[in-house]
C-alpha cells in the first residue's frame, strides 16, 4: 500500500491570497492526481501531476488558477491561487500504489473568508 | 463521456444486518474498471472493492461483495453483517484504466449503521 500525507490538513484563508498544499507519498509512484471535493459533493479530478513535465488539467481547471508541481516520484504540490469563497473545498491528493490500486490522502480542508 | 449515478443519497441499516448500495454507470467502453470507495468522517478515502469489467465473477472482500451486471451497467455493493465502523460516505467510481486516470465518481451514498 501507499501512505499519502497532505499538509495542511485544514486552513482558513483570506480572499485573494494563495495557498500551496503539499502531498508526500511514502514510496515512488508513477501517477499522482489532485481532486477537489466541494462541500457535500463528490470528487472532481483537477489534474494529473506529471513528473518532470507540466500537469494535465481537466476541463474547467487551468494552470493559472491551480499550478501544480511534481519535482520527483514521491512529492507534489497544488497551489490554489487568488482564492475566493467558491474555492472553499477539500482538496485530495491521490496516487497509484502497488497492484495498481489508487490511494488517497486525508485531504486538505480549505475555507476562504 | 462516462457518468456514474448513485440513486440513494442516504441509507441506514441496523448493526449486523445487510445493506445494498446501488450504482449505475454509462459508458461506450468495452473494458473498464469499477470501484467502491468509502469516506468516513476522517475524510480518508479508502478503497473497498474493485471489479474489472472483463471478469464475469463478482468481486468479494470479506463482508463486502458486488453484484456486477455488465449488460445493465449496474454495480451494486452489498455489505453483510454491518458494523458501526461502516458508517461513511460510499462513492462508486469508474475508470477506463487501472492507473487512476479518468476516474469518474458518483455523487455518493451516506450510509449510517445504527446500533
Amino acid at each position: 500500500s501507499a501512505v499519502i500525507s497532505q499538509k495542511p490538513s485544514r486552513d482558513i484563508c483570506q480572499r485573494g491570497t494563495s495557498l500551496t498544499i503539499q502531498c508526500q507519498v511514502d514510496s515512488q509512484v508513477t501517477m499522482m492526481f489532485w481532486y477537489r471535493q466541494q462541500p457535500g459533493q463528490s470528487l472532481t479530478l483537477i489534474a494529473t501531476a506529471n513528473q518532470g513535465s507540466e500537469a494535465t488539467y481537466e476541463s474547467g481547471f487551468v494552470i493559472d488558477k491551480f499550478p501544480i508541481s511534481r519535482p520527483n516520484l514521491t512529492f507534489s504540490t497544488l497551489t490554489v491561487s487568488n482564492m475566493s469563497p467558491e474555492d472553499s473545498s477539500i482538496y485530495l491528493c491521490s496516487a497509484q500504489g502497488s497492484g495498481n490500486t489508487i490511494y488517497f490522502g486525508e485531504g486538505s480542508w480549505l475555507t476562504v473568508v | 463521456a462516462q457518468t456514474v449515478t448513485q440513486s440513494q443519497p442516504e441509507m441506514s441499516v441496523q448493526e449486523a444486518e445487510t445493506v445494498t448500495l446501488s450504482c449505475t454507470y454509462d459508458t461506450s467502453e468495452s473494458n473498464y474498471y469499477l470501484f467502491w470507495y468509502k469516506q468516513p468522517p476522517s475524510r480518508q478515502m479508502i478503497l473497498v472493492i474493485r471489479q474489472e469489467a472483463y471478469k464475469q465473477q463478482n468481486a468479494t472482500e470479506n463482508r463486502f461483495s458486488v453484484n456486477f451486471q455488465k449488460a445493465a451497467k449496474s454495480f451494486s455493493l452489498k455489505i453483510s453483517d454491518s458494523q458501526l465502523g461502516d458508517t461513511a460516505m460510499y462513492f462508486c467510481a469508474f475508470s477506463r484504466d487501472n492507473y487512476g486516470q479518468n476516474f469518474v465518481f458518483g455523487p455518493g451514498t451516506r450510509l449510517s449503521v445504527l446500533p
